[in-house]
């Protein structure tokens, strides 16, 4: 089974800061690797699908990147609605496994 | 639009059964595959089981393996979670969610329900 680790749990930053959310994963998956947004009392909304792809709908303030085993989500200037819980997701192979989480909160 | 109904959850005795229903629309069903995710109460989120758009493919966590069972109805355009022997740890809310593409599998979590509470508990 193929564990991700993402970090860190806690982001605290300020509105139009940077945010940058890590997910490393305890073997290759390839490009298979997505990222979803969860707010309280909500679904998980889905925001980019192999390693960099946006889904629809999705600000273009949310960029992902990485390969192998190190993923990177960066959120480039954080807007009011973006804090959250967000998971990584790995597709590369069965089980699928999601991250622990990292909670970005208002600093 | 895509819409995802969970229903079935509730307050079960550890060691019985509960089956979960999963009413879609919006969408050609029969072409989509589809999973359930659960999530325990304050803790994050855990894949449970997936099922192919044809019905010939079925993947489970290893947490309940044995134990769950997945299907889907396409003539009632509704997926199932069949759960037995529940213990205290299987307590969560337990989304179903569909797939991105349409005639594939890529395990992408495009929609999803908004949930259904299953407590474990005697």
């Amino acid at each position: 089974e193929i564990v991700l680790t993402q970090s860190p749990a806690t982001l605290s930053l300020s509105p139009g800061e940077r945010a940058t959310l890590s997910c490393r994963a305890s073997q290759s998956v390839s490009s298979y690797l997505g990222w979803y947004q969860q707010k309280p009392g909500r679904a998980p909304r889905l925001l980019i699908y192999d390693t960099s792809n946006r889904a629809t709908g999705i600000p273009a303030r949310f960029s992902g990147s990485g390969s192998g085993t190190d993923f990177t989500l960066t959120i480039s200037s954080l807007e009011p609605e973006d804090f959250a819980l967000y998971y990584c997701q790995q597709r590369a192979s069965w089980p699928l496994s999601f991250g622990g989480g990292t909670k970005v909160e208002i600093k | 639009q895509v819409q995802l109904v969970e229903s079935g959850g509730g307050v079960v005795q550890p060691g019985r059964s509960l089956r979960l229903s999963c009413a879609a629309s919006g969408f050609t069903f029969s072409g989509f595959g589809m999973h359930w995710v659960r999530q325990a109460p304050g803790k994050g989120l855990e894949w449970v089981a997936m099922i192919s758009f044809h019905d010939t493919e079925t993947h489970y966590a290893d947490s309940v393996k044995g134990r769950f069972t997945v299907s889907r109805d396409n003539s009632r355009n509704t997926l199932y979670l069949e759960m037995d022997s529940l213990r205290a740890e299987d307590t969560a809310v337990y989304y179903c969610a569909k797939e991105l593409y349409e005639g594939t599998q890529r395990s992408i979590f495009i929609s999803w329900g908004q949930g259904t509470l299953v407590t474990v508990s005697s």
